[in-house]
């Protein structure tokens, strides 16, 4: 079992939909990315979470450390959102591992 | 400061020679990580230094791989005798303790 899964692995949405892209954990962690990725391009720190919830623009991150979860929300998403979306968690006191990456598409 | 920045972001190479890669991490980083990302695969874990102190490395990087930060700020990773599976994005990213990470645009590898 990886220690940091994701779901769903591709996702395809109308622009407009409401997306929700989920992370498990299996590990004590002392923090959680969500990571953006366009292709072929570097990656993007969206959010770092260690506990609640956080928004920025229209994009919203939980976290659940009781039941090792997090998700990753985009309200009203356009074609531009289309990219991989990566979790990874920060071990404590040690390295980042990630999860496999969610293959986002917004179809216009 | 501009973030974490990579050079160079493309490296085509033949067989058999040697390859290095440099990372500046942001100004005051103390932490400076290193990854490995292969075609429609997530990132992997090389290694990471703390300040100079390289703290963790990963069974994926062979003998071939070496990595320093002699002076706590900028990295450096080589790869010697590179082979064919070696072409991947080596990204680096770096933060301060246990914040917020930034990575960089990664070096793009192709082993010909």
């Amino acid at each position: 079992k990886n220690e940091v899964e994701q779901s769903p692995q591709n996702l395809t949405a109308q622009e407009g939909e409401f997306i929700t892209i989920n992370c498990s954990y299996s590990v004590g962690i002392s923090a959680l990315h969500w990571l953006q990725q366009h292709p072929g391009g570097g990656i993007v720190s969206l959010f770092m979470l260690s506990s609640g919830k956080k928004k920025h623009g229209r994009l919203i991150a939980t976290i659940n450390i009781q039941e090792k979860h997090s998700s990753l929300h985009i309200t009203a998403s356009h074609p531009r959102d289309s990219a991989v979306y990566i979790c990874a968690v920060l071990l404590v006191g040690q390295n980042f591992v990630f999860g496999p990456g969610t293959r986002l598409s917004v179809l216009p | 400061d501009t973030g974490v920045s990579q050079n160079p972001r493309h490296k085509i190479t033949k067989r058999g020679q040697n390859v290095t890669f440099r990372c500046d991490p942001i100004s005051e980083h103390n932490r400076l990580y290193w990854y490995r990302q292969t075609l429609g695969q997530g990132p992997e874990f090389l290694t990471y230094f703390q300040n100079e102190a390289q703290l963790e490395k990963s069974r994926l990087l062979s003998d071939r791989f070496s990595a320093e930060r002699p002076k706590g700020s900028f990295s450096t990773l080589e790869i010697q005798r590179t082979e064919q599976g070696d072409s991947a994005m080596y990204l680096c990213a770096s933060s301060f303790s246990d914040t917020e990470a930034f990575f960089g645009q990664g070096t793009r590898l192709t082993v010909v």
